[in-house]
């Protein structure tokens, strides 16, 4: 089945506990990307990566850092975690014919941090 | 850089009835623009999206046009069932150069 899979799906963390979500997808996608969701904000776009050791800040990357070092796999780490970065987060990717077309979402991880 | 409005917040329908929501893009260079639907627990899934040279596209009871003059495109669904309840986002791009801009999210409920 594809899919995007993403681990933990919820996490509870202390500020400045460093964590790190893991990504990965099965489709041979070029492209992968991680969001946030808040309420009022919708969706917002933390990194992307449009191949493998190929990545860039998207809106809102300060306090992450991302690696992609197998076309699969995307973590998203945050090194000194904060209580603003308690959120709903989603990875997602896509072929990458377009770069951002028919995105496949993950379930979400929603992180707490206290 | 690009910026999406997403009307109504919530939506609120009989089953059966249509439900219509609109956004508006700011940059005249997007031409491509999908519609998400996001059901409670789960991720974002594509379920329509439209390029900037077709003016409207249908897929059996949900349809998506677009108005290039106005910047402003449209989620129509018919026939309204409660499996349609969810939250739904459109989004915006200049396809292969810029990312996805989201609007803030439409909270639809279908009320049997």
């Amino acid at each position: 089945e594809a899919q995007v899979t993403q681990n933990p799906r919820y996490l509870i963390t202390v500020t400045g506990k460093k964590l790190t979500v893991t990504c990965s997808q099965n489709m041979n996608h070029e492209y992968m990307s991680w969001y946030r969701q808040d309420p009022g904000l919708g969706l917002r776009q933390i990194y992307y990566s449009m191949n493998v050791e190929v990545t860039d800040k998207g809106d809102v990357p300060e306090g992450y850092k991302v690696s992609r070092k197998e076309k699969r796999n995307f973590p998203l780490i945050l090194e000194s975690p904060s209580p603003n970065q308690t959120s709903l987060y989603f990875c997602a990717s896509s072929l990458g014919t377009g770069g951002y077309e028919k995105l496949f979402f993950g379930s979400g991880t929603q992180l707490s941090v206290l | 850089g690009e910026n999406v409005e997403q009307h109504p917040s919530t939506l609120s329908v009989q089953e059966g009835d249509s439900a219509v929501i609109k956004c508006t893009y700011s940059d005249s260079a997007s031409n491509y623009f999908p519609w998400y639907k996001q059901e409670l627990g789960k991720g974002p899934q594509l379920i329509i999206d439209i390029r900037s040279n077709v003016g409207e596209k249908k897929d059996q009871r949900i349809a998506v046009t677009l108005n290039k003059t106005a910047k402003h495109f449209s989620l129509h669904i018919t026939e309204t069932q409660p499996e349609d309840s969810a939250v739904y986002f459109c989004a915006a791009s200049y396809s292969g150069n810029t990312p996805l801009v989201f609007g803030k999210g439409t909270r639809l409920s279908v009320i049997a």
